[in-house]
């Protein structure tokens, strides 16, 4: 079945760090990828979505590249912020059926001043 | 455009009890989606509404789970005789489920704030 990996946490980084957070997947077909931020006591946010090979999402400048080869959509951001500190979800979707989202376990990040 | 709603956004209630959640999705979006986050996890998919049929159900939607959407707007979901190992957050999330202009918005999904369960 789909499923997706995410580097384990937490990460805890510096302001104005970089940030790397890996994501692989395995699922039939070409599905569509997503991360998603949840903030404390908040549901889930769409950061970026791709929905083809070498397709870039980015948003808040945070980025994330479709990587058929690799099946990976790692996200990225050159300069982190406090307020970035949130758990951050990578998912698929494989565009078929019911588009129900299948998600890693969260990657928890803290960003200290 | 309001965003995906749910009531209650806590709920504690006793083993055995039943619960009832509520999930107003986006105006217009025909597909309404549950899932289930437990600490530390990712959300797991429970099931699926287009427009007012459910189309799919997880495994995890045990015989005391049901969804009902009727007239296709707004959804419920119930837990009879709730167990602690239902405690968890139960997220709905809503898409249009079609192109949108130059946006495809066919499997973008928008979650609401959740409902947090806790069983004592």
């Amino acid at each position: 079945g789909d499923s997706v990996t995410q580097m384990e946490g937490p990460v805890t980084l510096s302001e104005e760090a970089f940030l790397t957070i890996n994501c692989t997947y395995t699922a039939t077909g070409y599905p569509s990828l997503f991360w998603y931020v949840q903030y404390p006591g908040e549901g889930l946010q769409l950061l970026l979505k791709a929905t083809k090979a070498d397709d870039k999402g980015s948003n808040k400048g945070f980025e994330a590249t479709y990587r058929k080869e690799t099946t990976s959509f790692h996200l990225e951001k050159g300069s982190v912020q406090v307020s970035d500190s949130a758990v951050y979800f990578c998912a698929l979707s494989r565009r078929a059926g019911s588009y129900q989202l299948t998600f890693g376990k969260g990657t928890k990040l803290s960003v200290i001043p | 455009d309001t965003g995906v709603s749910q009531d209650p956004r806590h709920k504690i209630t006793k083993r055995g009890q039943n619960v009832t959640f509520r999930c107003d999705p986006i105006s217009e979006h025909n597909r309404l989606y549950w899932y289930r986050q437990t600490l530390g996890q990712g959300p797991e998919f429970l099931t699926y509404f287009q427009n007012e049929a459910q189309l799919e159900k997880s495994r995890l939607l045990s015989d005391r789970f049901s969804a009902e959407r009727p007239k296709g707007s707004f959804s419920t979901l119930e837990i009879q005789r709730t167990e602690q190992g239902d405690s968890a957050m139960y997220l709905c999330a809503s898409s249009l489920g079609r192109l949108a202009g130059p946006k495809d918005e066919t499997d973008t999904q928008y979650f609401g704030p959740g409902t947090r369960l806790t069983v004592l």
